[in-house]
């Protein structure tokens, strides 16, 4: 398994403001990804953090909105950038360990935006 | 893309009684995974499950591949089995999350 940290673990912000979320790991990891969660729905993903080159995004999510970096195996971030209240929602990093084939969650981070 | 649908969405139960989930989902995987998002948000792997059955505790999980669903089962439901579980399946790209079943267990 992996024991991943997420900071902050809870923010509330204004709109029109960004925000950056830290992801790290314990150890390394194949692949990071991020997850979007808005209240009482299911997990979405953003996109694929790719070490030492730009993100892999999903339909619906752009690099403007939601810039990614992971300089490394285990460690990645998240911008939430020009934030409206549409953008409250639990954001979660989840990673794939070596050797292993499950994925695995962090404690998320929520944001609120008023 | 993979479709997963569960189901129930929504169960309320007493402590004490037992409980079945059930995930379907649209095409082949390679990939199989339940979890309980608690109450605080937190996920937790509880199956890695792409085929045949497994046992943990008061919980076990059964898939199989070839009709494309899986089964939960909770027996013997304590109050901390409350939250929503997730059922999220991969096949060749990314892994995608069923609508969860929200499980209330009422002391």
């Amino acid at each position: 398994s992996a024991v991943i940290s997420q900071k902050p673990s809870r923010d509330i912000c204004q709109r029109g403001t960004s925000l950056t979320i830290q992801c790290q790991v314990d150890s390394q990891v194949t692949m990071m990804f991020w997850y979007r969660q808005q209240p009482g729905q299911s997990l979405t993903l953003i996109a694929t953090a790719n070490q030492g080159s730009e993100a892999t995004y999903e339909s619906g999510f752009v690099i403007d909105k939601f810039p990614i970096s992971r300089p490394n195996l285990t460690f990645s971030t998240l911008t939430v950038s020009n934030m409206s209240p549409e953008d409250s929602s639990i954001y979660l990093c989840s990673v794939v360990v070596w050797g292993v084939y499950e994925q695995y969650f962090g404690p998320g981070t929520r944001l609120t935006v008023t | 893309g993979i479709q997963v649908e569960q189901s129930p969405p929504d169960l309320i139960l007493q402590e004490g009684a037992n409980s079945t989930l059930r995930c379907n989902f649209s095409d082949s995987v390679n990939n199989l995974q339940w979890f309980h998002q608690n109450p605080w948000g937190q996920l937790i792997n509880l199956f890695y499950i792409p085929s045949g059955t497994k046992q943990n505790g008061r919980l076990s999980a059964t898939t199989v591949a070839t009709e494309r669903y899986s089964l939960l089962y909770i027996s013997s439901s304590q109050t901390t089995d409350s939250g929503v579980y997730f059922c999220a399946v991969q096949g060749a790209q990314k892994l995608v999350f069923g609508q969860g079943t929200r499980l209330t267990i009422n002391p």
